[in-house]
C-alpha cells in the first residue's frame, strides 16, 4: 500500500517561498504511470488542485496561482516536491500530495500539512 | 474552468436514513466526476470514482450516479462514521475543481 507524507516548513514569512515535500514509500514514485499532485484547503474552506507532475518530468498547474508554482521529481528518493513564491496570508492552508489513478481520481493522500504564512 | 456546484451546503439527517448530495458541473463532463469523503482533521478519502464506480474497501452503502452535467452521491443508511464533509470533483480537463462541499451530521 502506498504512504505518502508531506514535510517542510510550518511557517513562512509573506513575500517568501513555501517549500514542501511529499516522500512516496510502499512503491516505487516511478512504477505505474501516475500523476503526482499537491491539493491546499484554507482552513474551513473547500479543496483547490494546485498542480501535478508525472515522473517523465511533465508538469500541469493551475492557472489560478499565476506563474508562482513550480512542481519538481527526485525519483533517487521517491519524492516531489512543491515551491509557490512570493506568498501572501492567502496562501495559508493544509497542503496535501495526492496520486492521481484512473482518468483523474486521487486515490492516495497524504495526512497534510498545515503552512501558515505571517511575520 | 469548469465551476462545480453542490448541494445541499449542510445537511443533518439520522442514523440509518438515506442522504441525498447532487453535484452540478458548469458544462458536460461525462462520467468525470469522483466524490469524496473528509473526516475532520483528516486528509480526504475517495469513496467513487468516474460518477458511479465504488473504490475498492469503500461500503457498499455509498453509491454514486449521473453523467453530464448532473450528479448525484447515496448513502442508504447512514451510520454514525459517515459524519464528515463530502466533495465532489470533475476530472474531465485541467484545472480539476471540486465542489465547495456538503457538511453532514447527525
Amino acid at each position: 500500500q502506498v504512504q505518502l507524507q508531506e514535510s517542510g516548513p510550518g511557517l513562512v514569512k509573506p513575500s517568501q517561498t513555501l517549500s514542501l515535500t511529499c516522500t512516496v514509500s510502499g512503491g516505487s514514485i516511478s512504477n505505474g504511470g501516475y500523476f503526482w499532485n499537491w491539493v491546499r484547503q484554507p482552513a474551513g474552506k473547500g479543496l483547490e488542485w494546485i498542480g501535478r507532475i508525472y515522473t517523465g518530468g511533465t508538469t500541469n498547474y493551475n492557472p489560478s496561482l499565476k506563474g508562482r508554482v513550480t512542481i519538481s521529481v527526485d525519483t533517487s528518493k521517491n519524492q516531489f516536491s512543491l515551491r509557490l513564491t512570493s506568498v501572501t496570508a492567502a496562501d495559508t492552508a493544509v497542503y496535501y500530495c495526492a496520486r492521481k489513478a484512473g482518468r483523474g481520481q486521487f486515490d492516495n493522500w497524504g495526512q497534510g500539512a498545515l503552512v501558515t504564512v505571517s511575520s | 474552468d469548469i465551476q462545480m456546484t453542490q448541494s445541499p451546503s449542510s445537511l443533518s439527517a439520522s442514523v440509518g436514513d438515506r442522504v441525498t448530495i447532487t453535484c452540478q458541473a458548469s458544462q458536460d463532463i461525462s462520467n468525470h466526476l469522483n466524490w469524496y469523503q473528509q473526516r475532520p482533521g483528516e486528509a480526504p478519502k475517495l469513496l467513487i470514482y468516474d460518477a458511479s464506480n465504488l473504490e475498492t474497501g469503500v461500503p457498499s452503502r455509498f453509491s454514486g450516479s449521473g453523467s453530464g452535467t448532473d450528479f448525484t452521491f447515496s448513502i442508504s443508511s447512514l451510520q454514525p462514521e459517515d459524519i464528515a464533509t463530502y466533495y465532489c470533483q470533475h476530472c474531465e480537463n485541467l484545472p480539476y475543481t471540486f465542489g465547495q462541499g456538503t457538511k453532514l451530521d447527525i
